[in-house]
């Protein structure tokens, strides 16, 4: 099975909010609703920010939100902040022979 | 607080095996309804799922690796481990372990990750 597409960059200011695009097929994205999304700094560990499409792990900023429309899944920060300047990754159950379906990764600049 | 911890050796030799441990504190490795599983970073690339394990014993590989790599436990020391033979330079990554949960689907706990070359 191919990675998830997701846009290479995007960029966004202080307080405005960006959406990051995730698309996948009718066999991994489209037909489960089990789409997570990390935050990963440049040399750290990934955060799991968002999972099962929308629900956000204890301690993650209500910022960030998860959603799903056919087989594109996407993440919305909003108000955003320097600190959420970083790589994001979209990941999909892909079924239980090949469970985990990653993104290429998305770059977030706040300008 | 669940914490994990990859150990192993940072530098192999082409053709060699990878072999990769993962320790577990915090949390017992037997504790039903995880998967425990191992992800890769080549160098300014993105992630790649290499698989995993479920607390049944089960194991789930990417295709593209599945006959290059075992994973297993040892629920009497708490840690799981990697094993990838015939390994190539492009291998070369960081590689993280993590607790899966749901359906083995997302990695709420990482390890810090430790990177792995391969170079003779």
């Amino acid at each position: 099975q191919s990675a998830l597409t997701q846009p290479a960059s995007v960029s966004g200011s202080p307080g405005q909010s960006i959406t990051i695009s995730c698309t996948g097929t009718s066999s991994d994205v489209g037909r489960y609703n089990l789409v997570s999304w990390y935050q990963q700094h440049p040399g750290k560990a990934p955060k799991l920010m968002i999972y099962e499409g929308s629900k956000r792990p204890s301690g993650v900023s209500n910022r960030f939100s998860g959603s799903k429309s056919g087989n594109t899944a996407s993440l919305t920060i909003s108000g955003l902040q320097a600190e959420d300047e970083a790589d994001y990754y979209c990941c999909s159950y892909a079924g239980s022979s090949t469970p985990v379906l990653f993104g290429g990764g998305t770059k977030l600049t706040v300008l | 607080q669940l914490q994990l911890q990859e150990s192993g050796p940072g530098l192999v030799k082409p053709s060699e095996t990878l072999s990769l441990t993962c320790t577990v504190s915090g949390g017992s490795i037997s504790s039903s309804g995880f998967y425990w599983g191992w992800i890769r970073q080549p160098p300014g690339k993105g992630l790649e799922w290499i698989g995993s394990i479920a607390y049944s014993g089960s194991t789930y590989y990417d295709p593209s690796l599945k006959s290059r790599v075992a994973i297993s436990v040892d629920t009497s020391n708490n840690h799981f481990s990697l094993k990838l033979n015939s390994v190539t330079a492009t291998d070369t990554a960081v590689y993280y372990c993590a607790r899966l949960a749901g359906y083995g689907e997302h990695g709420d706990y990482w390890g810090q990750g430790t990177l792995v070359t391969v170079s003779s």
